[in-house]
């Protein structure tokens, strides 16, 4: 069956310090993957995504994200955290043709001073 | 800006009264979505339009109708909402075409409160 899954459900971080935070995948095709980042009573906002091409992608605030094919992967960084990326984060993926997302559980991210 | 609006942000309402959620957008997105995302969840797709066309989840409760009068506007009507179905509901657009149907845009959500 086609998964997605966010190992950590709980992630805490001292502001300051790097950040991954990990996704792997369970699809017969490479999909299309994505970080979103929902902040607290907020809708989701797309942090980057892969469709092909170069495998480490660049996207807002400062994340970068890894696809690694031979793992299943599509692990989130951020080098240094910033109290403001305290925020529920979920890796998403799509194969279908209208972009139907299935999302991980997501992932909640509290930064420490 | 373009942009999806969802109103209202927050809705209270009672256990079997009727309740509508609108979501509109400016980006002229030909694809709509609407998700339910009950607290500390994933959020879980209800049913999409592309266009006109209207493709129901196959868990999706009849309880739940949708309606799109025009390419900018989508409403959720929950019939008889039961406590069960508080949580947020999140409207999202994209494109039909091309890798960019692919990419989803979030309104901020209407938490919804059953009482």
């Amino acid at each position: 069956a086609q998964s997605v899954t966010q190992p950590d459900i709980h992630i805490t971080v001292s502001e300051g310090a790097s950040l991954e935070l990990r996704c792997n995948y369970s699809y017969g095709a490479t999909p299309y993957l994505f970080w979103y980042v929902q902040s607290p009573g907020q809708g989701l906002q797309l942090l980057l995504k892969y469709f092909s091409g170069d495998t480490l992608v660049q996207g807002i605030k400062g994340f970068e994200a890894e696809f690694k094919r031979s793992q299943s992967s599509f692990n989130l960084r951020k080098p240094s955290v910033h109290w403001s990326d305290a925020a529920e984060y979920f890796c998403a993926v799509t194969t279908d043709s209208w972009g139907k997302l299935q999302f991980g559980a997501g992932t909640q991210v509290v930064v420490t001073p | 800006d373009a942009m999806v609006i969802q109103n209202p942000r927050y809705q209270v309402t009672q256990f079997g009264k009727p309740v509508t959620l609108s979501c509109s957008q400016t980006l002229n997105h030909n694809v709509m979505y609407w998700y339910q995302q009950k607290s500390s969840q994933a959020p879980k797709l209800l049913f999409h339009y592309y266009d006109k066309d209207f493709n129901n989840e196959a868990d999706t409760p009849d309880n739940f109708q949708s309606r799109r009068p025009n390419t900018s506007f989508c409403f959720l009507d929950i019939r008889s909402p039961g406590l069960g179905d508080a949580a947020m509901y999140l409207c999202a657009t994209s494109r039909d075409w091309g890798e960019a149907k692919n990419i989803q845009y979030f309104g901020a959500g209407t938490r919804l409160s059953v009482l």
